[in-house]
């Protein structure tokens, strides 16, 4: 059986640094991208980048880029999503995914709330 | 780069057919055929319903159908069901490996 399951829910400071994480099981974690995206409370679903888990080559959305850091270790067939410094605005369920050849979402983690609150 | 647009909004009656339009650009909708539709109930991760703009996964029942025409997508309920109430949401790929949604539609079932 495909899963992905991430970590835990997250209470931070404002400038404090966070990993979450994915793990992928039930399949070659290789053989897949592994995607990223926000929703924000109450609101819609954004896409935020994509890895490769192969060799780790990463593509961010222009709304992310520079903001979060996408990384995986196929060793452990584990993808990352990393804050340096977080914000209030970074308050938001995350959500990793498994994308097909053609980019659909065929299986979601659980979800990661973060919550960034002085 | 601006969310694919959605209605905010559709309803209908048990048995009946709904339609959702997904409205984007020839860089993206129109451009490709890699439209896909995910259903999210309150409180879960989102699931996958179409893909390709006209595919099923394994599992989806039959009721739910997917079409583009130029630059809208559009997914089809038919003999809607109490379930089928929740958030719906269009992602199209953008090129350059750039994905995006729509803006997401709650379907109430009356």
């Amino acid at each position: 059986e495909v899963q992905l399951v991430q970590s835990g829910a997250e209470v931070k400071k404002p400038g404090e640094s966070l990993r979450i994480s994915c793990k992928g099981s039930g399949y070659s974690f290789t053989n897949y991208w592994i995607s990223w995206m926000r929703q924000m409370p109450g609101k819609g679903l954004e896409w935020m980048g994509r890895i490769d888990p192969t060799d780790s080559y990463t593509y961010y959305s222009p709304s992310f880029q520079g903001h979060v850091s996408i990384s995986a270790d196929k060793s452990i067939n584990t993808a990352y999503l990393q804050w340096s410094s977080l914000k209030a605005s970074d308050t938001a369920m995350y959500y990793c995914a498994r994308l097909r050849a053609t980019f659909p979402a065929d299986y979601w983690g659980q979800g990661t709330l973060v919550t960034v609150s002085s | 780069q601006s969310a694919l647009t959605q209605p905010r909004s559709v309803s209908g009656s048990p048995g009946q057919s709904v339609t959702i339009s997904c409205t984007g650009t020839s860089s993206d909708v129109g451009g490709y055929n890699f439209v896909s539709w995910y259903q999210q109930h309150p409180g879960k991760a989102p699931e996958l319903m179409i893909y390709d703009v006209t595919k099923r996964p394994s599992g989806v029942p039959d009721r739910f159908s997917g079409s583009k025409s130029g630059n809208t997508a559009s997914l089809t309920i038919s003999g809607l069901q109490a379930d089928d109430e929740a958030d719906y949401y269009c992602c199209s790929y953008a090129g350059s490996y750039n994905l995006i949604f729509g803006g997401g539609t709650k379907l109430t079932v009356l």
